[in-house]
């Protein structure tokens, strides 16, 4: 069983479209992340959700608007989207909000915006 | 603020030579250090951690790393490099009460047969 899934795993759309990614961990955990890494590799937080809770947004554009429906699920909706909107994204979970824990990344969902 | 220096984004090593990945960090309180490998198209696992007590820290497939205070360091070893240990490593840094993980930019290991 993956512990943490997503999909799709590519995604391929014009500019001003709306799309989403669906984010589900099977591990039981609290907390769960959204990151974005771009084509040099770097890898930044966009959003942390605990228990279903908006904990972090590191100055995301509106147009990306997360959301959780249960602590086993994190989505990510994309209004508009924009040629800099294509990257690589990535949902992550872990035990809880203690930075100490590892953890757990899907294995991501390349979005290409043409 | 907390951020972290990988120095090197590409380093190439010899099948069996020794690994050398450097980290530098900087945190005004004590830091929690970890270290990430992302294999071809998938995503980061852990490889190890550094929270408290022994500096010297072991993880999954012959990795080790030391925490070193006094020079702000968390480097990554391996005695032998092996063909599947080519991937891209990050170092990371966070703390107590930390919201966030703060990853480096990430070095890509090759290694050459």
């Amino acid at each position: 069983d993956t512990a943490v899934s997503q999909t799709p795993k590519y995604l391929v759309t014009q500019m001003g479209n709306d799309k989403s990614i669906k984010c589900e961990q099977n591990l039981g955990h609290d907390t769960m992340y959204w990151y974005k890494q771009d084509s040099k590799k770097f890898l930044k937080i966009m959003f942390s959700y605990n228990n279903k809770e908006l904990i972090i947004n590191e100055t995301v554009p509106n147009r990306f608007s997360p959301k959780s429906p249960d602590k086993a699920h994190l989505n990510l909706h994309i209004n508009s989207l924009e040629l800099g909107d294509s990257a690589v994204y990535f949902c992550a979970s872990s035990q809880d909000l203690s930075f100490f824990n590892e953890q757990f990344f899907g294995p991501g969902t390349r979005l290409t915006v043409l | 603020a907390q951020s972290v220096t990988q120095l090197g984004s590409h380093v190439s090593v010899s099948e069996g030579a020794l690994v050398l990945l450097r980290c530098n960090y900087s945190s005004s309180v004590p830091p929690y250090l970890f270290w990430y490998v992302q294999y071809p198209n998938q995503g980061l696992q852990l490889l190890l951690k550094y929270t408290t007590g022994a500096t010297l820290v072991k993880g999954i497939n012959g990795f080790e790393a030391e925490f070193k205070k006094s020079e702000t360091s968390f480097h990554l070893t391996k005695p032998s490099a092996h063909m599947s240990d080519a991937a891209e490593y990050f170092c990371a840094v966070s703390h107590q009460g930390a919201q966030k993980l703060v990853f480096g930019q990430g070095t890509r290991l090759t290694i050459n047969p």
